[in-house]
């Protein structure tokens, strides 16, 4: 069974703190994202990478960056935390176009 | 960013009735459409899809319909359960700003009412 693994469920951290949310995928696949979703904004595309090594700026870099060292791994890096960061982070993956993604369960993330 | 979705925000039904949940796409390019379902605290999981090739894709209880000439996406719920409160999204996959991926609605909460 396909899976998309986020490390943290719930985390809380301190404003200017360095967070590191990390993303692991089984299923050998090539694309990976990530999104945050807030109430009455849906999903928004914070960065992508298409395969190791690459990274893409999606709709809302700003704050964020990201590392992708392994093909199963993609890690999403908030430089310095803010209070606005404070939402729920989803980790995606799939195979390659036009394929649907899976996603992970998500990360709840405060920012205090 | 592109937008999906000109969701009614939330839809309540009575258990054993049909859900219709709507969703309207903005790129007559989009070739690919896929429903999810978010529980609560939970990741959104696929539902089905449907190709732009196709008008309309039957699942386990679920029914997709694709109108490509008014750009709308329909979720049918036959005989709608407790388990499927949640919030479903619409997202169609295109070429936008930042590359060929999908995109997402805002989403419907469904609540069913036993």
């Amino acid at each position: 069974d396909v899976k998309v693994t986020q490390s943290s469920r719930y985390l809380v951290k301190r404003t200017g703190e360095k967070v590191f949310l990390e993303c692991v995928q089984d299923m050998d696949h090539e694309n990976m994202f990530w999104y945050r979703q807030d109430p009455g904004l849906g999903l928004r595309l914070i960065y992508f990478s298409y395969d190791v090594k690459m990274k893409e700026k999606g709709d809302i870099p700003e704050g964020y960056s990201v590392s992708r060292e392994k093909k199963e791994r993609f890690s999403l890096i908030l430089e310095s935390a803010s209070t606005n960061q404070t939402s729920m982070y989803l980790c995606a993956s799939r195979t390659g176009y036009p394929y649907g993604y899976t996603f992970g369960s998500g990360t709840r993330l405060t920012v205090v | 960013g592109e937008s999906v979705g000109l969701h009614l925000p939330t839809l309540s039904v009575q258990e054993g009735d049909n859900s219709i949940i709507n969703c309207a796409y903005s790129n007559s390019a989009s070739d690919y459409f896929i429903w999810y379902k978010q529980e609560s605290g939970k990741g959104p999981q696929f539902i089905i899809d449907i190709r732009s090739n196709m008008d309309k894709r039957q699942g386990q209880r679920v029914t997709v319909l694709l109108n490509k000439t008014v750009k709308h996406l329909s979720l049918q719920i036959a005989a709608t359960q407790p388990g499927d409160s949640a919030v479903y999204f619409c997202a169609e996959n295109m070429v936008g700003n930042t590359g060929n991926q999908f995109y997402f609605g805002t989403g419907t909460s469904l609540t069913v009412i036993p």
